[in-house]
């Protein structure tokens, strides 16, 4: 079975700063990764995802995340963030033979002036 | 293009009360379906899934049901409703052959 942690659940940082938002999967077999970004009361929003290749991803908005099989990890990243990144972001993962997403417990970002 | 519905948005029920979600999914066949909750402050839990017509999976024992009467329709079901089925509930689709999962506007439950 799969299964996905998110270490923090909020992360408070200011505009214009840099942040990494860290996720963390178990896994017996390879796995799919991704990245979602939630709006208050809206649904999930794709914001990148690893499926095999490069170990970078790069996604919209500027984010981008890097696959670490040797850490089981999947963090976020993104150089400098604005306003409006302010969200939940949600780590997924999804075997290669399974129907089922997993998703972690979500890490709040919190943007301020 | 592809599109999901979701409806209600919002749905205030009493204890005790039925509950039916539906959820649609537009411009594809054969999609799985998938219903999770997000209750406050936690994250995604995975309720009922579906690769086919009539074929539903449960993931967590509860106090809900689904079913999938037509290719593109999902339908999350309660015969009585309890407090803790209170949540923000979320309809998803990927393509039968995808790797991508997709996801609905939601619908808000507060039972009261």
């Amino acid at each position: 079975a799969q299964s996905v942690t998110q270490l923090d659940s909020q992360v408070p940082v200011f505009e214009e700063a840099p942040v990494e938002l860290r996720c963390n999967y178990s896994s017996s077999v390879s796995v799919y990764l991704f990245w979602y970004v939630q709006y208050p009361n809206q649904g999930l929003q794709l914001l990148l995802k690893y499926l095999s290749g490069s170990t970078l991803v790069k996604g919209i908005n500027g984010f981008e995340a890097e696959f670490n099989k040797s850490q089981t990890s999947f963090h976020l990243r993104k150089p400098s963030v604005h306003i409006s990144d302010t969200a939940e972001y949600f780590c997924a993962v999804r075997g290669f033979n399974f129907n089922k997403f997993y998703f972690g417990s979500g890490t709040k970002l919190n943007v301020k002036p | 293009s592809q599109t999901i519905h979701q409806w209600p948005a919002t749905l205030v029920q009493p204890v005790g009360s039925p509950l039916s979600l539906e959820c649609t999914v537009e411009g594809t066949s054969n999609p799985n379906l998938y219903w999770y909750r997000q209750a406050a402050g936690r994250g995604l839990q995975l309720l009922f899934y579906s690769v086919g017509i009539g074929q539903i999976s449960s993931e967590v024992p509860q106090n809900l049901s689904a079913s999938r009467p037509q290719d593109r329709q999902f339908i999350l079901s309660s015969k009585k409703l309890l407090l803790s089925d209170s949540g923000f509930y979320l309809c998803a689709w990927i393509r039968s052959s995808g790797n991508t999962i997709y996801f609905g506007e939601g619908s808000w439950l507060t039972v009261v």
